[in-house]
């Protein structure tokens, strides 16, 4: 059973517009979430954090949200670059991480 | 560059043979992990050493054993593999084993068995 799903497995967006990526969880003892962003042929490189006792945690031009009740947690890019094209993977857990199925992201010059 | 270097990148193996996966960081992480991905899945955590102990082992096979020599080094030893365990296997070692510390992933070593 997957315990972190990604539902979109492609996203395109415009540059400059805005990112929005989403993961659900299943279990809701879960206090650590993280993003990674993969390139091809390399493995996957933090992108940001949150933990249970936040909803909200901003670096730049990534913003991770939180919404506990749900299950559910986002990661908005804004404005989105053409470099931002990766797959994107969130990671929910506490000491042993499940990891989504990931999102392509596409951005369009 | 990757700080976790995994070698060799690519290997091919018989069912029959023995060979050894191998990871190395020298970031001062005490703890460090193995996952396998599938095309199009979710990287799944198969081990978890915690300050060179085993702490985690997701119910893998035992045709798939894990060694921890030292805080820089991972080995992951495979013998009488089959074709199903085709997959990238990724290492990758964090600051401590404490899910909020960002784990930082090799580029793999893509593995087919024949």
């Amino acid at each position: 059973d997957q315990q972190v799903k990604q539902n979109s497995p492609s996203l395109s967006v415009q540059e400059g517009r805005i990112s929005i990526l989403n993961c659900d969880y299943t279990n809701s003892m879960f206090d650590y979430f993280l993003w990674y962003k993969k390139y091809p042929a390399e493995g996957p490189t933090f992108l940001i954090s949150i933990s249970s006792i936040k909803d909200k945690n901003e670096d730049g031009r990534f913003t991770v949200f939180l919404n506990k009740s749900a299950k559910h947690l986002s990661l908005h890019i804004v404005p989105s670059q053409p470099g931002d094209s990766a797959v994107y993977f969130c990671a929910a857990g506490n000491n042993d991480m499940r990891f989504g199925a990931g999102t392509r992201l596409t951005v369009k010059p | 560059d990757t700080e976790v270097t995994q070698t060799p990148k690519h290997l091919v193996m018989g069912m029959t043979n023995k060979k050894s996966l191998k990871c190395e960081q020298h970031m001062g992480h005490r703890a460090m992990y193995w996952y396998k991905q599938k095309a199009k899945k979710p990287p799944e955590l198969m081990f978890v050493y915690s300050y060179e102990k085993l702490s985690i082992n997701e119910s893998v096979p035992s045709r798939f054993s894990p060694e921890c020599p030292n805080s820089s080094l991972l080995n992951l030893h495979l013998h009488a593999l089959q074709p199903e365990d085709s997959a990238l296997y990724l290492c990758a070692s964090s600051l401590t084993p404490v899910g909020n510390q960002p784990q930082h992933f090799g580029d793999g070593t893509r593995l087919s068995i024949l």
